[in-house]
């Protein structure tokens, strides 16, 4: 089944504005990784987060982890049109394997040129 | 690094025919390789979990008479849609595990006429 929920399902936004997507989440985690899927492609691996970590930075990107609320956002700065993209936030879940995860439903970005 | 290859992109069969989906890790070696169906517009479903040397495990109502996967080597794993129907069409990718991180492969556009 299904975990994560992204927020939204799909948000469009200009060329150098940010976009913020965010993932809530059912059970304990042992991290929470987010991944990019350009349209029928793979999955293009972005960041991992830590169940102990509240904040980590790759380039452009941002994330945060609330435990507390089982959520995570996932902030791209200064979009640009190459951004254009699914977006999808996977835990792996305390308990279980480092590695197996469980997949949200993702966000469709969409940045304007 | 961490380059998946998977083969074919595309294929379109005829129903009642037989599949082979190769994915293979070009430059690190996989104890474990992940299979995941995906239907348009929605999140990754996983299959099965492809252990080197070991059967694979099958998710929950995942048949696995008809889904074969086999993960001889440490760098090759297949998936074998068998006896494939219409509603088999669907877009397959794999990926493959280092440390933490699953990389993936491009994935798979079944087509089953």
């Amino acid at each position: 089944s299904q975990q994560g929920e992204e927020d939204p399902q799909a948000l469009s936004i200009q060329e150098g504005e940010n976009a913020t997507m965010n993932c809530s989440y059912k059970t304990s985690i042992n991290n929470l990784q987010w991944y990019r899927q350009n349209s029928g492609r793979g999955l293009v691996h972005l960041i991992l987060i830590r169940s102990n970590e509240r904040e980590k930075h790759s380039g452009r990107l941002r994330v945060t982890l609330d435990t507390s609320k089982k959520s995570s956002s996932l902030l791209i700065t200064a979009s640009r049109a190459a951004d254009t993209a699914s977006y999808f936030c996977a835990t792996a879940n305390s308990g279980g394997s480092n590695y197996k995860l469980t997949f949200g439903k993702g966000t469709l970005l969409t940045v304007n040129p | 690094g961490a380059v998946v290859s998977q083969h074919p992109s595309w294929v379109i069969c005829k129903s009642g025919t037989s599949v082979k989906i190769e994915c293979r890790s070009l430059d690190f070696q996989a104890t474990t390789m992940f299979w995941y169906r995906q239907f348009p517009k929605q999140s990754l479903m996983l299959m099965a979990t492809s252990n080197e040397g070991s059967k694979a495990t099958y998710e929950q109502g995942v048949e696995k008479d008809k889904f074969l996967i086999n993960h001889a080597s440490l760098t090759l794993s297949t998936l074998t849609v068998t006896s494939a129907h219409p509603e088999d069409s669907s877009f397959y990718i794999c990926s493959a595990v280092r440390g933490t991180i699953q990389y993936f492969g491009a994935g798979t556009r079944l087509s089953v006429l």
